[in-house]
Parts: C-alpha cells; structure tokens; sequence
C-alpha cells in the first residue's frame, strides 16, 4: 500500500452535509492526488497537491475542497454531498509530477450519498 | 479529444489460457503510458511503464507491449491468482499541461 492510509473507509452520509476524507502518507513523497472512480469510468482527477498549501484543480473538481497543511496529510471536502457524488475515493501519492513517475494508491473510501 | 479505451471489457479464461487485453488511446503528446492491477475493495497497483513504440516490459506471467496507437498486456499460462481487474493509463501533454488519463479497466477472471 505504498504506506498510504485512508479514512474512513466506508461512510455514509445524507444530501446536503459536509463530509470530509482523509489521506495520509508515510513515504514523505511530494505529491498528492485525489481520484474518484465510478463504473464504466476510468479514475478521474480531483484535486492534487505539489507541496503544502499548493493545491490545484482536476477535470472533476466542481463540489469539491482540499487542503494540505502538512507533507503527510490530504484532505478532501465535500461542502454539501450530493447523490452524484457516490463513488469510491482513492488516495494516491507519487514522487513527481502525473505521468513522470507511477502513482501508488490507498485502498478508497466508499462513499454512500442518500 | 484525448480518449483511452480499453478491451474487452470482462474477460473469462481457464487457466493455462494464454489471451491479451488492449489499451487503445488517442491522445496528442504521448509521455508515457502505465499498466496498474486492481483486486476487489483495493486501490490499484502500478505494474509496467512503457514510454515509446517497440517498447516492452515483463514481469512473470505479464508483459506489455506498446505501439504508436495501443498497448497490449499478454498473460502467459494465467492462473487464477491472475483474476484482477487491469487498467491502463496514458500521460498526454495537451495544451502545455501534463495530464493523466485512465481507462475503464478490463476485468480479468481466471478459472481453474
């Protein structure tokens, strides 16, 4: 698991609340990524992080906050969870920019939106 | 549009039944393109990075092949310990910008 730990792992929560995920990292490895995969889909891009407090957007970032305050920790907010918003979230670090070196993943957090 | 698709989408083989997935992309600014495995209730695990046409790599059962338009991911004589589902994922340069792009992924079950 690369020392990737993710939490909860399972939740679920109603329409309308915040809900807030959390990836921590053991590698000290400088970047940071959340990912959402759903059927049929391959994993997209939410949020990633290149250092703490630098945080930038992916494709489906729309819903969703990050912060990074510390090398090890990253945390993805959903401000007011939607249905659309089911899915299961992966963690995943790497030791430089998407696509220069492999990804290691956490193992998810299943997220229920009802 | 930067596109990945991958096939078939399920695959059933008996084992010892040597087959291929395919991973075909349309991306500009290829940089790289990246096999993971991923078993049930797991994140995925990075398996082989390919970054030009001709290249290969192996790793016991598994070895993977890319060309200009796809990649090939060959298991020789699959077990069922083989059974995962497999994704691939090519890093295109597009408008200046390095991006990721996955595939659905191509389920594999191996049955004894």
């Amino acid at each position: 698991d690369a020392g990737i730990t993710q939490s909860p792992r399972h939740k679920v929560t109603e329409t309308g609340t915040p809900v807030t995920l959390r990836c921590h990292q053991t590698e000290n490895h400088r970047y940071m990524y959340w990912y959402r995969q759903d059927p049929g889909h391959g994993l997209r891009l939410i949020h990633y992080s290149y250092g703490v407090k630098d945080t930038d957007k992916g494709e489906v970032s729309d819903g969703y906050s990050v912060s990074r305050s510390k090398t090890e920790d990253f945390l993805l907010t959903l401000e007011s969870a939607t249905s659309s918003q089911t899915s299961v979230y992966f963690c995943a670090i790497s030791t430089d920019r998407v696509g220069n070196s492999p990804l290691h993943f956490g193992n998810g957090t299943r997220l229920t939106v009802t | 549009e930067d596109q990945v698709t991958q096939s078939p989408e399920a695959l059933r083989l008996q084992e010892g039944e040597s087959s291929s997935l395919n991973c075909s992309y349309t991306v500009s600014g290829l940089r790289g393109l990246f096999w993971y495995r991923q078993d049930p209730g797991k994140g995925p695990e990075f398996l082989f990075t390919l970054y030009s046409a001709g290249e290969e790599k192996e790793k016991e059962r598994l070895k993977a092949t890319l060309t200009k338009k796809e990649s090939f991911l060959h298991i020789t004589a699959p077990k069922p310990e083989d059974s995962a589902t497999y994704l691939c994922a090519v890093q295109a340069l597009t408008g200046g910008y390095n991006k990721l792009i996955f595939g659905a992924g191509t389920r594999l079950a191996v049955h004894p």
